[in-house]
């Protein structure tokens, strides 16, 4: 099986930009996750999807971060505009079900906001 | 709060001798949370190494194994002897609302073997 796919794996955006970020979840899985790693912060979850539904959205990352799930074999995050602060690795994972399995994780897209 | 600490970010073990890294787990929004360790390995994008769901039991995999403590809310991973191959960068995690997508993850610690 195809794991969770990401594309770009870099990223350089200037400040002010808007970016998008794609995921691939493996087929057939109905939960996927967004996550967003630092250095200072590490691992934070920004959103989370069931079966295409927006079931959270990590509210300190509302008013620039935006996930979407168009269909179930494809999500995007959109930041707009970017900021410096948004440099970081963002992570996309998915799972069949999330109750009683482990995500697969992307390997991530680094980004780098100039 | 649900909070995940492990106290070293940085771990260096000579091959073949005895490893551990600590992990101990705040679990205010529900019970007896999942527990995870995830891996990275260089190059590499983050994995699932091993997960326990019940509290008492022992997780093990690739040689690695960790114990659910809920007395002492700790989940430490532990391998007898450790190779070159699982230098690594390891984390720590748990679940909340019984989803195991949902993760609250440690800083990592990130382990070095001395040849």
């Amino acid at each position: 099986d195809a794991g969770v796919t990401q594309t770009p794996r870099h990223e350089v955006a200037e400040k002010g930009q808007t970016i998008i970020l794609k995921c691939e979840p493996v087929s057939g899985h109905n939960d996927l996750f967004w996550y967003r790693q630092t250095k200072i912060q590490g691992l934070e979850l920004l959103s989370y999807f069931r079966s295409k539904s927006l079931m959270e959205d990590g509210g300190a990352f509302k008013d620039r971060f935006k996930a979407e799930m168009l269909n179930s074999s494809f999500s995007t995050l959109k930041i707009q505009p970017t900021e410096p602060k948004d440099s970081a690795v963002y992570l996309c994972a998915s799972s069949r079900d999330g109750n009683n399995q482990a995500p697969l994780f992307g390997e991530g897209t680094r980004l780098s906001v100039l | 709060g649900d909070s995940v600490t492990q106290t070293e970010g940085q771990v260096t073990v000579s091959e073949s001798k005895s490893l551990i890294i600590n992990c101990t787990y705040s679990a205010t929004s529900i019970g007896y949370p999942n527990l995870f360790w995830y891996v990275r390995y260089p190059g590499e994008g983050l994995q699932l190494l091993l997960k326990v769901i019940t509290a008492g039991q022992k997780g093990s995999s690739r040689g690695f194994e960790a114990t659910y403590n809920k007395e002492a809310t700790s989940f430490h991973l532990q391998k007898a002897s450790v190779q070159e191959s699982d230098s690594a960068v390891y984390y720590c995690a748990l679940s909340v609302n019984y989803n195991q997508g949902k993760l609250i993850f440690g800083q990592g610690t990130k382990l070095s073997i001395k040849p």
